[in-house]
């Protein structure tokens, strides 16, 4: 068990609302993940943070932006959601400065109508 | 442009029938290659790192395997609980923050 929870784990709105994904962790691991996972692109990252503050883009980044005020929590916000932004999406920890593995939370199914 | 291709995107097995997984990769410079376990409704549960090639991991029945261009994912004897989908990914040696670049994924489905 990495110590990684998502919430909400399941999430239905309509296009045009504003929408915040929470990653919480008990590890005090310094980098967290956004991943999204749609059928036939497999994961791909959207944003990423090295430390509190500290955050960077990936590679589907628009539409999207982050937030971590502290190492625990790693928030993301869709802050008008579209129909293209259904996904399923998985928040991750780095396992250590020095490894490259990720451990991922359950994931966050969002709808958007 | 990094990139990794999972083939076959779908195997059906009889349980004791053994396979391999294939992942190619395109990347500049390989920091790590890793394997994930996915099942429905879960996030992926990491499984090996690899780091060069000749190396290899093993764990119960499957076992991963690196040369330059790709890493086969073997599974031996496999049993109904092994069926899931299997993901590989990639961490360039540029990158500094850990990113993780991966393909579509195999699914498994292994009969009684």
């Amino acid at each position: 068990d990495a110590g990684i929870t998502q919430s909400p784990r399941h999430k239905v709105t309509e296009t045009g609302t504003p929408v915040t994904l929470r990653c919480h962790q008990t590890e005090n691991h310094r980098y967290m993940y956004w991943y999204r996972q749609d059928p036939g692109h497999g994961l791909r990252l959207i944003h990423y943070s090295y430390g509190v503050k500290d955050t960077d883009k990936g590679e589907v980044s628009d539409g999207y932006s982050v937030s971590r005020s502290k190492t625990e929590d790693f928030l993301l916000t869709l802050e008008s959601a579209t129909s293209s932004q259904t996904s399923v999406y998985f928040c991750a920890i780095r396992g250590g400065e020095n490894t490259g593995e990720l451990f991922f939370g359950e994931g966050s199914r969002l709808t958007v109508l | 442009e990094d990139q990794v291709t999972q083939s076959p995107e779908a195997l059906r097995l009889q349980e004791g029938e053994s396979s391999s997984l294939n992942c190619s990769y395109t990347v500049s410079g390989l920091r790590g290659l890793f394997w994930y376990r996915q099942d429905p409704g879960k996030g992926p549960e990491f499984l090996f790192t690899l780091y060069s090639a000749g190396e290899e991991k093993e764990k119960e029945r499957l076992k991963a395997t690196l040369t330059k261009k790709e890493s086969f994912l073997h599974i031996t004897a496999p049993k109904p609980e092994d069926s899931a989908t299997y993901l590989c990914a990639v961490q360039a040696s540029y990158n500094q923050g850990g990113k993780l670049i991966f393909g579509q994924g195999t699914e498994l489905s292994v009969k009684p």
